[in-house]
């Protein structure tokens, strides 16, 4: 049972637009929403986190919304640019045991035309 | 500069043939893990070490071993390599495990290929 999830495999914006992420989630237990970017033959890289006890954070072009009710995530970046092409990661944080434990979802793929 | 380094970054080997991913990383940093990523499965855990001797189970972990000797090494054990795992594989660590929303480094992934 996927406990994140991000529903669609792929999103194409044009550059200058908002580019919006979605990401789902089942367990309410999660502590921390991450996002995370990764470009081929690369690691993911930390993009953008939210702390379940908030429902918006801001980082330049980047912002996480959060909707504890509806279970929901999304990433906003605005404007969107070339550079901004990559995979992005869902991620939930939560603490099982000793292991702070990172569940990720299946990963979006943005494409950003010039 | 920060990093966590992992080798080789690609292998191609045959069915049981004993093989060790190598990560390090220069962070002292003291949670360390291992993920695998697959086609429409995202990335999921295999082990963890929370420090230096102290290693556990993630979600993936039949068929893989780790040893923590030390604080910036945690390598991967394919004792008897089988192909279903072939797969991309990340090495992360982090300061504290405990540190909720503490975001991992992620070393840039080893694709192994077994036949």
């Amino acid at each position: 049972d996927q406990q994140v999830k991000q529903n669609s495999p792929s999103l194409s914006v044009q550059e200058g637009r908002i580019s919006i992420l979605n990401c789902d989630y089942t367990n309410s237990m999660f502590d921390y929403f991450l996002w995370y970017k990764k470009y081929p033959a690369e690691g993911p890289t930390f993009l953008i986190s939210i702390s379940s006890i908030k429902d918006k954070n801001e980082d330049g072009r980047f912002t996480v919304f959060l909707n504890k009710s509806a279970k929901h995530l999304s990433l906003h970046i605005v404007p969107s640019q070339p550079g901004d092409s990559a995979v992005y990661f869902c991620a939930a944080s939560i603490i099982t045991g000793a292991n702070s434990k990172l569940t990720f979802g299946k990963g979006i793929t943005l494409s950003v035309r010039p | 500069e920060a990093q966590v380094t992992q080798n080789p970054r690609y292998l191609i080997t045959v069915t049981g043939k004993k093989l060790t991913v190598t990560c390090s990383q220069n962070m002292n940093h003291e949670y360390m893990s291992w993920y695998r990523q697959d086609p429409g499965l995202g990335l999921r855990q295999i082990y963890y070490s929370m420090n230096v001797e102290v290693t556990d189970k993630g979600d993936v972990p039949e068929g893989y071993k780790v040893s923590r000797k030390e604080k910036r090494n945690f390598p991967l054990i394919l004792e008897s390599p089988s192909p279903n795992q072939t797969s991309l594989y990340f090495c992360a660590s982090s300061s504290s495990d405990r540190v909720i929303g503490q975001p991992q480094h992620f070393g840039d992934g080893t694709r192994l290929s077994i036949l």
